[in-house]
């Protein structure tokens, strides 16, 4: 079993709505969170990290996590084409070195001119 | 800049033949990590290492090998023995401080 579960999409939205990318995991030991963006034929890149539960914004990209839900959401405000991306959630714990099994297996995201 | 290096970008092999994936990074990590992306199956652990000269399997380690000789670099060795090696293969490193992980640019291995 998958510790971390995401909707593959694939999500089409039109230029400048606000999109919401969500995950869920099931491991109760997670406490940071990240999202990473993934363009075609590239590397993941870190766009968000959050420790423990709450908010954490970064201009036009908000995290969230409720640890109560085991429930993990970014959103992106006044979408642009150039978000159009994968992106990845990804639970950690505390010990370094458990990674297994931590990323979601990514959500397809076009933003529509 | 800081970063982490992968070569080639391409890579083709025919079956049978055993083939290196690089990985050098500058940024002074700790751990270095192998990660396998199929469609639809995200990223998948070949191997990772905390310590130079050390190193543990992951989740699909059958028919790849590794070796940390040196802190800055992790090559990935597809064997014959991987059924079914083409794919997607990035490699990431982090440190101790710090649990986002930092990934290459990503080989892209197919098998002819």
């Amino acid at each position: 079993q998958k510790e971390v579960e995401q909707d593959p999409g694939p999500l089409s939205v039109p230029e400048g709505a606000i999109v919401s990318l969500n995950c869920t995991y099931s491991n109760s030991a997670f406490q940071y969170f990240m999202w990473y963006r993934q363009y075609s034929r590239k590397g993941p890149e870190l766009l968000m990290y959050t420790y423990s539960s709450g908010n954490k914004e970064d201009g036009r990209f908000t995290a969230q996590v409720d640890k109560s839900s085991k429930y993990i959401s970014l959103f992106i405000r006044d979408s642009q084409p150039s978000d159009s991306a994968t992106y990845l959630c990804h639970g950690a714990i505390s010990n370094f070195g458990n990674e297994k099994l931590t990323f979601g297996t990514g959500t397809r995201l076009t933003i529509i001119p | 800049d800081g970063g982490i290096t992968q070569s080639p970008k391409y890579l083709f092999r025919k079956e049978g033949q055993n083939v290196t994936l690089s990985c050098e990074q500058n940024l002074n990590h700790d751990a270095m990590y192998w990660y396998r992306q199929d469609p639809g199956q995200g990223l998948r652990l070949i191997y990772y290492s905390q310590i130079v000269n050390d190193f543990q399997k992951g989740d699909i380690a059958e028919g790849y090998s590794v070796s940390r000789e040196k802190k800055e670099s992790f090559p990935l060795t597809v064997t014959s023995a991987q059924k079914n090696p083409t794919a997607f293969y990035l490699c990431a490193s982090r440190d101790r401080a710090n649990y986002g992980y930092t990934f290459g640019s990503g080989t892209r291995l197919t098998v002819v």
